[in-house]
């Protein structure tokens, strides 16, 4: 079955570093790879798709990575800044899914002043 | 546009009540997903639908039903409610069904059953 594995403790980073969470898949091979924020207490919003035949993907601060031979994605945000301070997943996405979305657990990310 | 907005913010319910979760989305998005999330988890899908009048399960169906009307809305019902379904609920739509399409969510219903 599809499996979806993302950084389960929580990344701690300062002000003005980058950050790069992981996201791993096994048993399959998702056509798209969707990223999304979730802040405590509300739902999860969209930030980026990724293509398989994309190697790179950047949105201002923003950039994912798609390898398809290591099956994994890496998600980074440059000159983090408090307010990205939130937990982010992954939901790598067959071609013909049907919008039914299988979500990595997240990762946690604080990024302290 | 007000987006998905699913009622109530929370509630407690007792073992064996029933109860309905309420979505509603002004996007005129087509399709319309349930997903429950426990702590320190990836978000599930209950049920899904991809039209007005059309259903399906999705990964963790079981004690839980689910209509569709109309476009706008798609309420969750709890039949028998467990402790196990203890979880916050969040209600997601997007325009079509394609993998490409980002899924708007609703701020969540977080439920106890005790």
């Amino acid at each position: 079955s599809q499996k979806i594995e993302q950084n389960s403790e929580a990344l701690n980073i300062q002000e003005g570093k980058t950050a790069t969470l992981t996201c791993n898949y096994t048993n399959y091979s998702p056509a798209y790879l969707q990223w999304y924020r979730q802040d405590p207490g509300r739902g999860p919003v969209f930030l980026l798709l990724i293509r398989e035949n994309e190697k790179e993907k950047r949105k201002e601060r923003l950039k994912v990575t798609f390898d398809t031979t290591l099956k994994q994605s890496l998600f980074h945000i440059t000159a983090s800044q408090p307010a990205d301070s939130a937990t982010y997943l992954c939901a790598p996405v067959l071609y013909n899914q049907g919008g039914k979305l299988i979500f990595g657990q997240g990762t946690e990310l604080s990024v302290k002043p | 546009n007000a987006g998905v907005t699913q009622t109530p913010k929370f509630h407690i319910l007792k073992i064996g009540q029933s109860m309905t979760l309420q979505c509603t989305q002004d996007m005129n998005h087509n399709y319309m997903y349930w997903y429950r999330q426990d702590p320190g988890m990836g978000l599930k899908l209950i049920y899904y639908s991809v039209g007005a009048g059309i259903t399906d399960k999705g990964e963790v169906p079981n004690g839980y039903n689910v209509s569709r009307s109309t476009t706008e809305d798609f309420p969750l019902r709890l039949e028998l409610a467990a402790p196990s379904q203890t979880s916050v609920y969040f209600c997601a739509s997007s325009s079509t069904g394609g993998s490409y399409n980002e899924q708007f969510f609703g701020p969540g219903t977080r439920l106890t059953v005790l």
